[in-house]
């Protein structure tokens, strides 16, 4: 099955600096990549996603990018602010809606 | 819409106790699925739900059972609860299709004594 790796496992920025997570994973049949970011107590929610048939996409200052050749994608925070700080979750779904997902990144951004 | 609703918030269990958490979902989506969420390991598939009367087991579905008889409802049943099931569980749903957004519920916090 689909195995997803993501790194790193915490991540400290001063605010205003960019943030980068990046994932790998596995299954090459995979062709959706959504990221989710979870605050404390509360559910995980979708932030950005990206098609297999996209290399890179972006929503004012987050963006993803996908290497399928590589199997890699990555997610870009530019100009953090405190309210980002959170656990951010990156996954990997192919057919069938199932979606594996990495072990997760707790980014703190520092006033 | 209510989206994705989960109950109870809170439970906490005897060892062997059984008991049933409740995820419902008011968007007519086919796909549902539970997922646990233990500290340091992300989120991890339990079962998942195609459709009504479809079920599935996903990455981790030992002790647990589910079932899908409405579009709406997709119950988890911890059958003999142990502390290794102590976590967080998720309910999502999503339209179907591969790239459909998945939404979660609140979660349900469990405790396993």
């Amino acid at each position: 099955g689909e195995n997803v790796e993501q790194h790193p496992s915490t991540l400290s920025v001063q605010e205003g600096d960019s943030a980068v997570i990046k994932c790998t994973y596995s299954d090459s049949a995979s062709n959706y990549f959504p990221w989710y970011k979870q605050e404390l107590g509360k559910r995980p929610q979708l932030i950005i996603d990206i098609r297999s048939n996209v290399g890179e996409k972006k929503d004012q200052r987050i963006a993803v990018t996908l290497n399928k050749t590589a199997k890699h994608f990555s997610l870009h925070i530019t100009e953090t602010q405190p309210e980002d700080s959170a656990v951010y979750f990156c996954a990997a779904s192919g057919a069938g809606s199932r979606l594996t997902f990495g072990e997760g990144t707790q980014l703190t951004v520092n006033p | 819409n209510a989206g994705v609703t989960q109950t109870p918030k809170f439970q906490v269990l005897k060892t062997g106790q059984s008991m049933t958490l409740q995820c419902a979902q008011d968007m007519n989506h086919e796909y549902m699925s539970w997922y646990r969420q233990d500290p340091g390991m992300g989120l991890r598939l339990i079962h998942y739900s195609v459709g009504a009367g479809i079920t599935d087991q996903g990455e981790v579905p030992n002790g647990y059972n589910v079932s899908r008889s409405t579009t709406e409802d997709f119950p988890l049943r911890l059958l003999s609860a142990a502390p290794s099931q102590t976590s967080v569980y998720f309910c999502a749903s999503s339209a179907g299709q591969e790239w459909d957004t998945q939404y979660f519920g609140p979660g349900t916090r469990l405790t396993v004594l």
